[in-house]
């Protein structure tokens, strides 16, 4: 089957660094995409990785390792509207990208 | 550029309705995706249309469909509503193949 694993919560001190991972099985990959989730708001999209390593963009990287299915978010300087749902998704095979269920990340002061 | 359209935002049905949920995309965007997102399961993939044609479909009943218009609008049609199809519903269009989903702000359905 498909499924994708992340943490269902985590808590994080305001100006610290966050990774949050999730782990991937799936048929056949596309690229792996984190969004943001904020209550009650659409998710946004954050990051892409569909070859291995490092990508940054700003406060925010995104690592993929495709041999291991795994995947992780880094969230450098936190700050307090950085408390939302973290999802990992893929895009799977046969035009279909899973989601898991989401990080809820919350940033303490 | 206007972003990704749902209507109507609120819902409210009673057991055994049917109800039609609408999906305007972005401008240029031909694919659109749908999913069911509720508190304990996350977002569930329910189906992806390209150019007016079903690319996939998730592992939902019957009674869930959709469709796609030749200006890329979609529909998602729920028949015989169970309290369990209580979630929000929301709609994604992508510009490419494996690019990023740009997402609705969703339709809130409660069923009573």
């Amino acid at each position: 089957g498909q499924n994708i694993d992340q943490p269902t919560e985590m808590t994080a001190t305001e100006g610290a660094i966050v990774q949050i991972n999730c782990t991937y099985q799936t048929s056949g990959f596309n690229g792996l995409f984190w969004y943001q989730q904020h209550a009650g708001e659409a998710p946004t999209f954050l990051s892409y990785n569909v070859l291995d390593g490092l990508e940054e963009k700003g406060r925010f990287s995104s690592f993929l390792s495709r041999s291991k299915g795994y995947s992780y978010l880094l969230l450098k300087e936190l700050q307090m509207k950085d408390s939302a749902s973290y999802l990992c998704a893929v895009r799977s095979g046969g035009f279909k990208t899973i989601f898991g269920a989401g990080t809820r990340l919350f940033v303490k002061a | 550029k206007a972003g990704v359209t749902q209507t109507p935002r609120y819902l409210i049905k009673t057991r055994g309705q049917q109800v039609t949920l609408s999906c305007s995309p972005i401008s240029g965007h031909r694919s659109v995706s749908w999913y069911q997102q509720t508190p304990g399961q996350g977002l569930q993939f329910l189906f992806e249309y390209f150019s007016e044609t079903q690319r996939n479909k998730g592992n939902f009943p019957g009674r869930f469909s959709g469709r796609q218009f030749s200006n890329s609008r979609s529909e998602m049609n729920v028949s015989t509503l169970e309290l369990g199809d209580s979630a929000l519903y929301l709609c994604a269009s992508r510009a490419g193949e494996n690019t990023e989903a740009f997402f609705g702000q969703g339709t809130r359905l409660t069923v009573v």
